[in-house]
C-alpha cells in the first residue's frame, strides 16, 4: 500500500495563476482532508470530505476550491493564486483503525510558492 | 478559546538523554488525542493516540504518552532519545471525538546533540 500520495511535490505560481493539487490513498478511506502548514501555526484545515460526493469548509476555506472525484481520490483548487497561499499542503484521509475509532494518515506534502 | 498548546517550541537534548514534549488542551470533555512526529521535508507520521481506557499509551519508535485529566496534558516521553528522533512533533486534538475536526498544536522542533 502507498498509503496516502499527492502531488505534485513543488510548485512555483505567478500571482493569478490556478493549479490543482491532486490526493489519492489506496486505504479504501471515507474521509479525507486537506489542511495547510505555516510556520509557527501547526496545521489548519482547508476542506474535508466524509465521503464520496460531500465536502464541507474547514478553518480557512477561502480561495480554495475541492473536489472529492470517487472514493481514492480528493483535489484541491487554488483559482486565482495569491502570495499568502504559499504554504505547504498535506492531504490526509481516515479510517477506522486499531482502538475502533478514526485516525488520520498524512501524505508527504506539496510545497507551493506563490510569487 | 478551546485550543491545544505546546509550550516548547524548539527544545534541545542530548542524544541517550530522556525527553519531554508538553502539550495542554482547553476542551470541556475528555478529547481524543494523538501526537504526531514530522521529520525535515516529510509528511506527518502517527506516533501513537489516546481514546479511552489506560491512561499510558505506548508508541512507535519508543515513545510514549501519559494522559492527565486533571491537567488537561498529553505529555509525550521517550527515556532515551536518538539522533534520528530530531524532529518536529505535533500534538493534535479531536474534540468530543471529532476526528474529522482534528486541532493542532503549533508543533515542538527537537534538536539532539551528539
Amino acid at each position: 500500500n502507498a498509503g496516502v500520495t499527492q502531488t505534485p511535490k513543488f510548485q512555483v505560481l505567478k500571482t493569478g495563476q490556478s493549479m490543482t493539487l491532486q490526493c489519492a490513498q489506496d486505504m479504501n478511506h471515507n474521509s479525507m482532508y486537506w489542511y495547510r502548514q505555516d510556520p509557527g501555526m501547526g496545521l489548519r484545515l482547508i476542506y474535508y470530505s466524509a465521503s464520496e460526493g460531500t465536502t464541507d469548509k474547514g478553518e480557512v476555506p477561502n480561495g480554495y476550491n475541492v473536489s472529492r472525484l470517487n472514493k481514492r481520490e480528493f483535489s484541491l483548487r487554488l483559482e486565482s493564486a495569491a502570495p499568502s497561499q504559499t504554504s505547504v499542503y498535506f492531504c490526509a484521509s481516515s479510517g477506522v483503525g486499531t482502538g475502533g475509532r478514526e485516525t488520520q494518515y498524512f501524505g508527504p506534502g506539496t510545497r507551493l510558492l506563490v510569487l | 478559546a478551546q485550543s491545544v498548546t505546546q509550550p516548547d517550541i524548539h527544545i534541545t537534548v542530548s542524544e541517550g538523554a530522556s525527553l519531554e514534549l508538553r502539550c495542554n488542551y482547553s476542551y470541556g470533555a475528555t478529547p481524543y488525542l494523538f501526537w504526531y512526529v514530522q521529520s525535515p521535508g516529510q509528511g506527518l507520521q502517527l506516533l501513537l493516540k489516546y481514546f479511552s481506557g489506560d491512561t499510558l499509551v505506548q508508541g512507535i519508535k519508543g515513545f510514549e504518552a501519559e494522559f492527565k485529566r486533571s491537567q488537561s496534558s498529553f505529555n509525550l516521553r521517550k527515556p532515551s532519545v536518538h539522533w534520528s528522533d530530531a524532529a518536529e512533533y505535533f500534538c493534535a486534538v479531536a474534540p468530543g471525538g471529532a476526528t474529522n475536526k482534528l486541532i493542532f498544536g503549533t508543533g515542538t522542533l527537537l534538536a539532539v546533540q551528539p
